[in-house]
């Protein structure tokens, strides 16, 4: 079965400071991967996803990830984190012939100024 | 239109009461999800509709009850819910399913708070 395991349920960055967020997958063939962010109170909004086209793979918010699958890894960054990217963020998988998409433990980021 | 419409944003029942939540899509899509996240967790699966028929069951007690009515209308109807049920129910929907169908728009939300 797919799983999905992000390293770090809390990261606390500076403001313009890299931010660097961990997801690494458990699957038997490529899957698909995405990574979601969730504001407080809201719904899970779309950053991007990897469906077997570039490796790397740029987002919104200026987020990217790079799928390895040498390392069965898909890490989310971004070069400079701003205030507004405090929040919580799923790494998720869904195989290629499924519906299922089954979420990682989340990493809350917080933002010092 | 890429929304995904919850309604009722916030909900508080009691544990006899029977109310149903409502979530809507106008972008086509021909798979809907219902999701339940508890508080600092990530979202569970509850059920998948492709095509309108139930697909996916992840062994959710009766007291749910899901309805796909059409192609852009999902209910979740509740009845007799325990007060660990109180969660945030998150609805969703993508184009169809497995392939290049991949990813799920999701709705705001309804908070449900049983008491």
């Amino acid at each position: 079965a797919q799983s999905v395991t992000q390293l770090g349920s809390h990261v606390s960055v500076s403001e313009g400071a890299l931010v660097l967020l961990r997801c690494n997958y458990s699957s038997s063939v490529p899957p698909y991967l995405f990574w979601y962010v969730q504001y407080p109170n809201q719904g899970l909004q779309l950053l991007l996803k990897y469906t077997s086209a570039a490796t790397l793979v740029k987002g919104i918010n200026g987020f990217e990830a790079e799928f390895k699958k040498s390392e069965t890894s898909f890490h989310l960054t971004k070069p400079s984190a701003h205030m507004s990217d405090a929040a919580e963020y799923f790494c998720a998988v869904k195989e290629a012939a499924g519906n299922k998409l089954t979420f990682g433990g989340g990493t809350r980021v917080l933002v010092k100024p | 239109d890429t929304e995904v419409t919850q309604t009722p944003k916030h909900l508080v029942m009691g544990m006899t009461n029977k109310k149903s939540l409502k979530c809507e899509q106008h972008m086509g899509h021909r798979a809907m999800y219902w999701y339940k996240q508890k508080a600092k967790k990530p979202p569970e699966l509850m059920f998948v509709y492709s095509y309108e028929k139930l697909s996916i069951n992840e062994s959710v007690p009766s007291r749910f009850s899901p309805e796909c009515p059409n192609s852009s209308l999902l209910n979740l109807h509740l009845h007799a819910l325990q007060p660990e049920d109180s969660a945030l129910y998150l609805c969703a929907s993508s184009t169809g399913t497995g392939g290049r169908s991949t990813e799920a728009f999701f709705g705001q939300g309804t908070r449900l708070t049983v008491v």
